[in-house]
């Protein structure tokens, strides 16, 4: 069975930082890409980061939003992702899901069930 | 940025109604667009894949169709367990960006 668990979440002030991790199971975890997408309160979906696998050199792709702040990487052989956040804003905050997909232009066919950052003075 | 438009934002519908959901594309995507269903407290579920392609696992009333930019979900008999918000995805270029998503309720 395919498994993520992200953790890491939690309470920080703004201009804080945060790194969240997503542990991987139940799959081939170097065969694919894996993204962060977000969810503030009430609010919809927003795709915040990719990582591409070894054989597409572990490139990486970020939401405007977030670019320059936010650092995704991935350590192949712990079946992890993780998601770096520095100079957090009031506005990141949200439920920040961990999900899996077999490429460029795929769709994600397995999420984790999401970790909550908060960012509030 | 390639946006999404979605419509209805709301939907009241009963239990066995056919039901379908626009989501219609700034540019051209191809059929790199996906749906998914959310249940409150829940994360995302993968519906459709390539516009109309039933993901396994996924009841065979829900379809997925497309016409140029125009992309459409149809659930063809509304179960109780269909009341959710639905979000459609496209994945041609980044970023990749989802529509604001159809809160479906019941009437």
């Amino acid at each position: 069975e395919v498994q993520l668990v992200e953790s890491g979440g939690g309470l920080v002030q703004p201009g804080g930082s945060l790194r969240l991790s997503c542990a991987a199971s139940g799959f081939v975890f170097s065969d694919y890409f894996l993204d962060w997408v977000r969810q503030a309160p009430g609010k919809g979906l927003e795709w915040v980061a990719r990582s591409r696998t070894k054989a597409n050199s572990y490139t990486t792709k970020y939401a405007t939003s977030v670019k320059d702040r936010f650092t995704i990487s991935r350590d192949d052989s712990e079946k992890s992702l993780y998601l770096q956040m520095n100079s957090l804003k009031i506005e990141d905050t949200a439920v920040y899901f961990c999900v899996r997909s077999f490429g460029d232009f795929r769709s994600f066919d397995s999420w984790g069930q999401g970790t909550l950052v908060t960012v509030s003075s | 940025d390639i946006q999404l438009t979605q419509s209805p934002s709301f939907l009241s519908a009963s239990v066995g109604d056919r039901v379908t959901i626009i989501c219609r594309a700034s540019q051209g995507i191809a059929s790199y667009l996906a749906w998914y269903q959310q249940r409150p407290g829940k994360a995302p579920n993968l519906l459709i894949y390539s516009a109309s392609t039933l993901q396994s696992g996924v009841p065979s009333r829900f379809s997925g169709s497309a016409s140029g930019t125009e992309f459409t979900l149809t659930i063809s008999s509304l179960q109780p367990e269909d009341f959710a918000t639905y979000y459609c995805q496209q994945l041609a270029d980044y970023p990749i960006t989802f529509g604001q998503g159809t809160r479906l309720e019941i009437k």
